[in-house]
C-alpha cells in the first residue's frame, strides 16, 4: 500500500538557518503530494501542494518539488524563524481518496 | 476560504457517557469529510470518511459502534464516542475536502479527556 517516510525529529536550527525535512514516498499510482504544518494545540494546516512530476509548491518561503524519480517531495525553507517552529507532515493521495500521512517531524527554530 | 471549525474545542466527560463532536465547512460546501485520532506525538490516523447522505467508511480496527459518525448536510459531520472510557482520550481532528479538488482542509481539533 501507499506510505509516507519522513527524515526522524525534532530538528533544531537557529534562527536564519537553512532547513531541509526530507521525505520520500511509495505508491501504486501517480499521487498528489502535499506538506501540513501543525501548531502547538491546533489542526493542520495546508503548507503546500503539487500534483504532477516536477510541480514546485511554495508558500511562506517554503518550497518542495515533486521528484517523481526519487519518490520525493523534500520541504526546504532558506533562513527559518522562531515562528516557524512546529510539527511538518508529508502526504499523499491519490485521486483525491485518503490522505496517507508521514510520521511527522518537530521542527525547533532557536532565536 | 475554505475554513473548516470544530466543536467544542476541548470536552471533559465521564467514563461511560458519550459525547458529540461537531465539524463544519463554513465557507464551502463538502460532500466528503474525514475523522482523524491523533495520539500524543503520533501522526494523524485515519478514522473514517464521511459521505454526505450515505454511511461512513470506517478504517480497519475502528469500531463504528462505538464511533458513530453522521453527515447530515453538506456543511456538517459528527462524531459521537459512545460509551466513552479513558482510552478513547486523544485529540479528534476532521477535514473536508473541496468538491472536485483534492487538498483537504482541516479543522482545529477537538481535545477529548475521559475521566
Amino acid at each position: 500500500g501507499d506510505s509516507v517516510t519522513q527524515m526522524e525529529g525534532p530538528v533544531t536550527l537557529s534562527e536564519e538557518a537553512f532547513l531541509t525535512i526530507n521525505c520520500t514516498y511509495t505508491a501504486t499510482g501517480y499521487p498528489s503530494l502535499f506538506w501540513y504544518v501543525q501548531y502547538p494545540g491546533e489542526g493542520l494546516q495546508l503548507l503546500l501542494k503539487a500534483t504532477k512530476a516536477d510541480d514546485k509548491g511554495s508558500n511562506k518561503g517554503f518550497e518542495a518539488t515533486y521528484r517523481k524519480e526519487t519518490t520525493s517531495f523534500h520541504l526546504e525553507k532558506g533562513s527559518v524563524q522562531v515562528s516557524d517552529s512546529a510539527v511538518y507532515f508529508c502526504a499523499l493521495s491519490e485521486k483525491g481518496n485518503k490522505l496517507v500521512f508521514g510520521a511527522g517531524t518537530i521542527l525547533r527554530v532557536k532565536s | 476560504g475554505a475554513v473548516v471549525s470544530q466543536h467544542p474545542s476541548r470536552v471533559i466527560c465521564k467514563s461511560g457517557t458519550s459525547v458529540k463532536i461537531e465539524c463544519r465547512s463554513l465557507d464551502f460546501q463538502a460532500t466528503t469529510m474525514f475523522w482523524y485520532r491523533q495520539f500524543p506525538k503520533q501522526s494523524l490516523m485515519l478514522m473514517a470518511t464521511s459521505n454526505e447522505g450515505s454511511k461512513a467508511t470506517y478504517e480497519q480496527g475502528v469500531e463504528k459502534d462505538k464511533f458513530l459518525i453522521n453527515h447530515a448536510s453538506l456543511t456538517l459531520s459528527t462524531l459521537t464516542v459512545t460509551s466513552a472510557h479513558p482510552e478513547d482520550s486523544s485529540f479528534y481532528i476532521c477535514s473536508a475536502r473541496l468538491p472536485s479538488r483534492y487538498e483537504q482542509y482541516f479543522g482545529p481539533g477537538t481535545r477529548l479527556t475521559v475521566t
